[in-house]
């Protein structure tokens, strides 16, 4: 069956450190996966995707992310964060055949510390 | 106005009364979903609808009753409700419903937060 893991529901890191936020997935066939935002109160925003070629995908707001097919894998990862970076983080995979939709993980809070 | 609108962004209503939810979306896109996000939860697939067509029925009580009048606007009417039903309810978009249409992403809106009393 399919599904995305975020195995940390809570992460706190104090500004200006670096952070990796942990997704796993399960699916068949090489999946298309996406990192999305959600801040309080508002909807998810895309971060960046990753559907084939280089295995390192760069996103929004100096996030990138790494596809590691062995570890079935799609960690995000930011060298320094920001205060404003405190949010609700997911995880997806989405079908690549028949009705396409996605898969979300439970999400990652983020809290900063200044 | 660009993107995917959602409205109301906030109800609050009684187990018997009958509201709607309204998505919007001015991106041209062919496809609308609806999701549903309770706390602790994942996000949780539960319409979908190409060119009108709902294409995909995620085993949802019938109290939530979806309506895609055209490509740009979908409803989720709701009726009977009960508590367990509060949560947000997410509106997305796609250019197309079909996995093999590309590997386009979903847009989101902002969510209309539901309160059942």
């Amino acid at each position: 069956a399919q599904s995305v893991t975020q195995p940390d529901i809570h992460i706190t890191v104090s500004e200006g450190a670096s952070l990796e936020l942990r997704c796993n997935y399960s699916y068949g066939a090489t999946p298309y996966l996406f990192w999305y935002v959600q801040s309080p109160g508002q909807g998810l925003q895309l971060l960046l995707k990753y559907f084939s070629g280089d295995t390192l995908v760069q996103g929004i707001k100096g996030f990138e992310a790494e596809f590691k097919r062995s570890q079935s894998s799609f960690n995000l990862r930011k060298p320094s964060v920001h205060w404003s970076d405190a949010a609700e983080y997911f995880c997806a995979v989405s079908t690549t055949s028949g009705t396409y939709k996605y898969i979300f993980g439970t999400g990652t809070r983020l809290k900063v510390l200044a | 106005e660009t993107g995917v609108t959602q409205t109301p962004r906030h109800l609050v209503m009684g187990m018997t009364n009958k509201k709607s939810l309204k998505c919007e979306q001015h991106l041209g896109h062919n496809a609308m979903y609806w999701y549903k996000q309770s706390a602790k939860k994942p996000l949780e697939l539960m319409f979908v609808y190409n060119f009108k067509e709902q294409t995909e029925n995620n085993s949802v009580p019938s109290r939530f009753s979806p309506e895609c009048p055209n490509s740009s606007h979908l409803f989720l009417h709701l009726h009977t409700l009960q508590p367990e039903d509060s949560a947000l309810y997410l509106c997305a978009s796609r250019k197309g419903a079909s996995a093999s249409s590309g590997a386009n992403v979903l847009t989101f809106g902002a969510g209309s937060r539901l309160t059942v009393l």
